[in-house]
């Protein structure tokens, strides 16, 4: 069965910098493209970073480019993502997510979310 | 960026109806349409990938249909296990773009 545990969520000051990280299980996790996904509160889903299985190419939207870095460490299947100078409008749910295979598609699980909240 | 618009944006209905939910992409996507539902306090689930083609283990009254810019979603008789948040997603293109959702919910 498929797992993803997220965990490092909290409560941060706006500028600040926080690392989420999530524990894969159940797949062979260095065959997988991964992704975090998240969702603020009340709101609907937005797509944050994915990384490519050996962890060469990462891929952001520009609202989180150069300020999110998404990272992976195949031996301990883990996922990572390091936030910097969050803002207010990052507080959300985050969600760790498998891609179906490797490549940039759907997203075929989820873990069941962290929630970070920047506030002062 | 591909902007998708659902609609609508609430739908209320009786369990046992059937309904079918819109999804429209600003651009040409071919069928790089995918569908979530996501139940109230819990993670999104995949429902459809590529526009029509099913998931294992999820029900048969869920179908999806559509290509190019205009996607549906279909629930055939929606039971009581349905009413949530429905979301679609395009891997047509970089970033990747969830529509705003549409909540089924009992009339």
């Amino acid at each position: 069965e498929v797992q993803l545990v997220e965990s490092g969520g909290g409560l941060v000051q706006p500028g600040r910098s926080l690392k989420l990280s999530c524990a894969a299980s159940g797949f062979t996790f260095s065959n997988y493209y991964m992704a975090w996904v998240r969702q603020a509160p009340k709101k609907g889903l937005e797509w944050v970073a994915t990384i490519s299985t050996s962890g060469s190419r990462t891929y952001y939207p520009d609202s989180v480019k150069g300020r999110f870095t998404i990272s992976r460490d195949n031996a301990k299947s883990s996922l990572y993502l390091q936030m910097n100078s969050l803002k207010s409008e990052d507080t959300a749910t985050y969600y760790c997510a498998r891609h179906y295979s490797s490549y940039l598609n759907w997203f075929a699980y989820w873990g069941q979310g962290t929630l970070v909240t920047v506030s002062s | 960026d591909i902007v998708l618009t659902q609609s609508p944006a609430t739908l209320s209905v009786t369990p046992g109806e059937s309904v079918s939910l819109s999804c429209r992409a600003s651009q040409g996507i071919s069928t790089s349409i995918h569908w979530y539902q996501q139940k109230s306090n819990e993670s999104p689930r995949l429902l459809i990938k590529y526009a029509s083609q099913s998931i294992s283990g999820i029900p048969s009254r869920f179908s999806g249909s559509g290509s190019g810019t205009d996607f549906t979603l279909s629930i055939n008789r929606v039971e009581s296990e349905d009413f949530s948040v429905y979301y679609c997603q395009q891997s047509y293109s970089l970033p990747l773009t969830f529509g705003s959702g549409t909540k089924l919910e009992i009339k």
